[in-house]
């Protein structure tokens, strides 16, 4: 079982909606979780960081926790085509090094 | 958040030589990673780079294929030694405090060897 799973997608969603993205975890001690962007042929960019259950909301992106069913998700809402990227989702225990999902390509339709 | 400056941005190499990527942070950081990433797939930790100490490797990495250096906080190098084929890649360095933030990563290198 991978540590960290994500759908690969492409995810295609329209100019405007509101795009979901889906990640759950194996190792029940991760702290920290996160959303890196990554645009092809471009390094990961940290776009969303959460620690605690809930929501956390930052412009249009929210990013969503719940620890007891291992799950962490990323909205992003009024989609434009220059989200079109992979969406890696990481966990990291303490000051250890991020674990990576293999990434969601999500692909905004204009 | 630290700026990571990773150079070479990409290089072509011959099978058996070495290959030293080397990054340097604006800021002070705690922790620095390296990472390889292949085409269309996701981020494989390398190594934790250690400041003043031998860095600490992931399974399937070897300090003598991978050597890397950590003088000070703000500076590290990956070496990748005696190249074939299959060491084509992308590598990314990776850092930051390690406290509530998450790490930044640099530019990358793009790895084609011959």
């Amino acid at each position: 079982q991978k540590e960290v799973e994500q759908n690969s997608g492409p995810l295609s969603v329209p100019e405007g909606a509101i795009a979901s993205l889906n990640c759950t975890y194996s190792d029940r001690v991760s702290q920290s979780f996160f959303w890196y962007r990554q645009y092809s042929g471009k390094s990961p960019e940290l776009i969303m960081s959460i620690y605690s259950n809930g929501d956390k909301e930052d412009g249009r992106f929210t990013a969503q926790l719940n620890k007891a069913s291992q799950y962490v998700s990323l909205l992003i809402r009024d989609s434009q085509p220059s989200d079109s990227a992979t969406y890696l989702c990481a966990t990291r225990t303490g000051r250890r090094a991020l674990t990576f999902g293999s990434g969601t390509r999500l692909q905004v339709q204009p | 958040s630290a700026v990571i400056s990773q150079k070479p941005s990409r290089d072509i190499c011959q099978r058996g030589t070495s290959l030293t990527i080397q990054c340097q942070v604006d800021s002070q950081v705690t922790m620095m990673f390296w990472y390889r990433q292949q085409p269309g797939q996701s981020l494989t930790l390398i190594a934790t780079a250690n400041q003043g100490s031998e860095a600490t490797y992931e399974s399937g990495f070897v300090i003598d294929k991978f050597p890397i250096s950590r003088p000070n906080l703000t500076f590290s190098t990956l070496t990748v030694s005696n190249m074939s084929p299959e060491d084509s890649s992308i590598y990314l360095c990776s850092g930051g405090t390690g406290t509530n933030y998450g790490y930044t990563f640099g530019s990358g290198t793009r790895l084609t060897v011959v």
